[in-house]
């Protein structure tokens, strides 16, 4: 089975702070995904990557940055949170079907 | 207009009863579907994996595409307490690579 490990589940921070969202997924994908998902705005896509040190632009990626340093690691970085950032992270791999972690529920306060 | 169309909900069904989802898209290029389901404070999991037009079948499950209607449905049969979620329609390009497409997601609470 595959399997996507997001790194908090909950996490509150404090405006202004640089914070950093760790996804590991063991199955060897080359996809990886980042979504934030708000009642009544559905998934959306804030960036993905195809391949090591490579990313694309999602829908919403104003205010974040990724890194792809290793193939299995994807990490999601909020430049200086702000309070409109406060949402359900989830990170997803895919090769055909695509496989999501629980979510990392963030508070910026 | 949204590349994918569904029902938002919520939707609410006595135990027992058969349940139809379903989704309408615009894009007539998408040739692979799946359906998420997504319970409370987790991630969303995967269902149902379908490229052609027709039904597949998993259990309780059963997953249509109609690509010449451009509309995918999910049934479920004998539903159950336990199917209470919000369930998402994904679309997409490619068999692999590539970003999908979902719908809103559907809420469906089936009632003991």
């Amino acid at each position: 089975d595959v399997k996507v490990t997001q790194s908090s589940r909950y996490l509150v921070k404090r405006t202004g702070e640089k914070v950093f969202l760790e996804c590991v997924q063991d199955m060897d994908h080359e996809n990886m995904f980042w979504y934030r998902q708000d009642p009544g705005l559905g998934l959306r896509l804030i960036y993905f990557s195809y391949d090591v040190k490579m990313k694309e632009k999602g829908d919403i990626p104003e205010g974040y940055s990724v890194s792809r340093e290793k193939k299995e690691r994807f990490s999601l970085i909020l430049e200086s949170a702000s309070t409109n950032q406060t949402s359900m992270y989830l990170c997803a791999s895919r090769r055909t079907a695509l496989h999501f972690g629980d979510g990392t529920r963030l508070s910026i306060l | 207009q949204k590349e994918v169309e569904q029902d938002p909900g919520p939707l609410s069904v006595p135990e027992g009863a058969i349940v139809s989802l379903n989704c309408t898209y615009s894009n007539s290029a998408f040739q692979y579907f799946m359906w998420y389901r997504q319970y409370s404070r987790k991630g969303p999991e995967l269902l149902m994996y379908t490229y052609s037009s027709g039904n597949k079948e998993d259990g309780r499950f059963t997953a249509q595409v109609d690509k010449s209607s451009k509309y995918i449905s999910l049934f479920i049969r004998d539903s159950q307490p336990s199917d209470s979620a919000t369930y998402l329609c994904a679309m997409t390009l490619y068999n692999q690579g590539g970003k999908l497409i979902f719908g809103q997601g559907t809420e469906l609470s089936v009632k003991p």
